[in-house]
């Protein structure tokens, strides 16, 4: 099973700052199609996950362009440009490269 | 408005059964992967089961053999029957839509709870 580890575990940033996560797997999660398998979700306050990034890199749709994936292998990070209160909430790496989908433990991002 | 609704948690007793359901809307349901992820306090984010456009289905090993997915396209509706329930199966159970950029569509979550 691939391990997802993240940091920091919480985060407390003042509105208008940057804000940076980072997700490390055991092994690296780029397929033999190319593809990297790697993903980030966003979980507000009393919703389900919502997917931000996919495959790295790509924003999915209706997402913010303040939030950017970067990363190859098994290092990933997220980066957050501007804080608003809107990005609060707890902050998920998924892996699909094999089965079992796994997650890293999370990140909450709270505002100063 | 793409929608996953699930429903069917409770509260049961260890060894019982329960079956969820997850209704899908505003999307063509025959044609994605399907997915059954859970939330719980001690284990965060798990996933529990896939199951392909074919029938094709996938667990994870805690739930191999105690869990069944499956979907009739005809109603736009996914199922776990859950049995032989543990107590470390309490959790939030969320159904998702795997499209070609992950799960991109996500239920508001079944409560089961486990417990004597």
């Amino acid at each position: 099973e691939i391990v997802m580890t993240q940091t920091p575990l919480s985060l407390s940033v003042t509105p208008g700052q940057p804000a940076s996560i980072s997700c490390k797997s055991t092994q690296s999660l780029l397929h033999s199609d190319g593809k990297t398998y790697f993903y980030w979700y966003l979980q507000r306050p009393g919703q389900s996950p919502q997917l931000l990034i996919y495959q790295v890199s790509n924003r999915f749709s209706g997402v913010s362009d303040r939030f950017s994936g970067s990363g190859s292998g098994t290092d990933f990070t997220l980066k957050i440009s501007r804080v608003e209160a809107e990005d609060v909430g707890i902050y998920y790496c998924m892996q699909a490269l094999q089965p079992p989908l796994t997650f890293g433990g999370g990140t909450k991002v709270e505002i100063k | 408005e793409v929608q996953l609704v699930e429903s069917g948690g409770g509260l049961v007793q260890p060894g019982g059964s329960l079956r969820l359901s997850c209704a899908a809307s505003g999307f063509t349901f025959s044609s994605y992967d399907m997915r059954w992820v859970r939330q719980s306090t001690e284990k965060g984010l798990e996933w529990v089961s896939a199951i392909g456009i074919a029938g094709d289905s996938y667990y994870s090993d805690s739930v191999k053999g105690r869990f069944t997915i499956s979907r009739e396209n005809a109603k736009n509706s996914l199922y776990l029957q859950m049995n032989s329930l543990r107590a470390g199966d309490t959790a939030v159970y969320y159904c998702a839509r795997s499209g070609s950029n992950g799960m991109d569509v996500w239920g508001q979550g079944t409560t089961v709870t486990v417990s004597s």
